[in-house]
Order: C-alpha cells, then sequence, then structure tokens
C-alpha cells in the first residue's frame, strides 16, 4: 500500500478563496482523522470519521471548515472562504487500529 | 479526560549524548501509549508503542517502558545521531475504542555533530 495520500502537497492561495485539500486513507482502515498542525497552536485534530460519518467535528475552528467523506477511500476538507490564519500545514491520517497512519500534509498558505 | 504532557522543547544535544523526553498521561481506561516522531517536511510516523503495563516498545535505538503506576511512558536512547533531529510526539490511544488518538504537544530535539 502507497500509504496516505494527500494531494496538494503545498497550496498558496489569496485570502476569500475556497481552498479544497484531498486526502485517501490506507485501503481497510475504518477511522480518517484530519489534523492541523501550526507553530502556535500544535497539532489539533479538527474531525474524524468512522466507516465514512463524521463522528467528531467538535475541532472545527468555524464555520467555513467543512470535511466530507463520501466514500471509504476519499476524504475533502474545504475552507470557504479562506483567511490568512488558517495557514498551517494540515494532516489527514488513517486507521484501523491504535496506530494511526500518517499523510505527509498539505502546507497551506493564504495571503 | 484524557490527555498528555510532554517535557517542553527544544532540546539541543551533541552527537552521542544519552536522551531522554519525559511524557506522562492522564486516561480513564486502559489506555495504548505511543511515540511517533515526525521529521522536517514530513507527517508523524510511528516510532513505537506498547499496549499493556511493563510493556517497552523499542525501534531504531530508541525505547520506551509503560509504567502504569506513574503513569509514564518516557522516551530514551542511549546515542543519539544527527538523523534523529526531529518532533517527538506522546500518544495514547484509550480501549475499547480507538477511535481517537490524543497526542502531547511535541518536543523538539536537534543533535548537533
Amino acid at each position: 500500500d502507497a500509504g496516505v495520500i494527500q494531494s496538494p502537497r503545498h497550496e498558496v492561495t489569496e485570502m476569500g478563496q475556497e481552498v479544497t485539500l484531498r486526502c485517501k486513507p490506507i485501503s481497510g482502515h475504518d477511522y480518517l482523522f484530519w489534523y492541523r498542525q501550526t507553530m502556535m497552536r500544535g497539532l489539533e485534530l479538527l474531525i474524524y470519521f468512522n466507516n465514512n460519518v463524521p463522528i467528531d467535528d467538535s475541532g472545527m475552528p468555524e464555520d467555513r471548515f467543512s470535511a466530507k467523506m463520501p466514500n471509504a477511500s476519499f476524504s475533502t476538507l474545504k475552507i470557504q472562504p479562506s483567511e490568512p490564519r488558517d495557514s498551517a500545514v494540515y494532516f489527514c491520517a488513517s486507521s484501523s487500529s491504535p496506530e494511526a497512519f500518517f499523510g505527509q500534509g498539505t502546507r497551506l498558505t493564504v495571503v | 479526560g484524557d490527555s498528555v504532557t510532554q517535557m517542553e522543547g527544544p532540546v539541543t544535544l551533541s552527537e552521542e549524548a544519552f536522551l531522554t523526553i519525559n511524557c506522562t498521561y492522564t486516561a480513564t481506561g486502559y489506555p495504548s501509549l505511543f511515540w511517533y516522531v515526525q521529521y522536517p517536511g514530513e507527517g508523524l510516523q510511528l516510532l513505537l508503542k506498547a499496549t499493556k503495563a511493563d510493556d517497552k516498545g523499542s525501534n531504531k535505538g530508541f525505547e520506551a517502558t509503560y509504567r502504569k503506576e506513574t503513569t509514564s511512558f518516557h522516551l530514551e536512547k542511549g546515542s543519539v545521531q544527527v538523523s534523529d533531529s526531529a518532533v517527538y510526539f506522546c500518544a495514547l490511544s484509550v480501549l475499547p475504542s480507538y477511535d481517537k488518538v490524543i497526542f502531547g504537544p511535541g518536543t523538539s530535539l536537534s543533535v548537533i555533530p
């Protein structure tokens, strides 16, 4: 398996634009997590899914953030409209056990 | 609630020095404990784990022992290398549901030649 695959690796966008981050989890994993990492706040759990169903989205900072998982092999995290303070590295992770497997992340810069 | 506390960083060591990164946890159930490592520009990857009290996890020369009596899972390595420079995260996941892995804040390690 290729591991958790995220795209794009880097995204630079202007304030106010819509941004969509994509994630392909490891096949067979039934949990999918979205994290955000910044220097100031460290690693934050935004939302997670179990069997494609959102379980806990309490970490989503605002209504501008939304996440979907239409099937077991794909998830998106959307920010609309984006703001400079959304600049961070966004990680997707998947698991079927206590161990979580992370993607390489998407570095988002909002200017 | 469940939580993980790590020693503050950054930590700077000379090559071949001994490393300890302290980690303590609070959990209502029976946690599995982990150390993840994040190399520059990459995602987190599992370094080692322990699933029950007194278990010792080990990998790449790193070790950590699950101490239930002190609720600790300290990471150690006898001789660090420059390539060990990274951020280290202690984490836990609580039975019976593995729905969340709770991470500590991370400890940055820099090893200088």
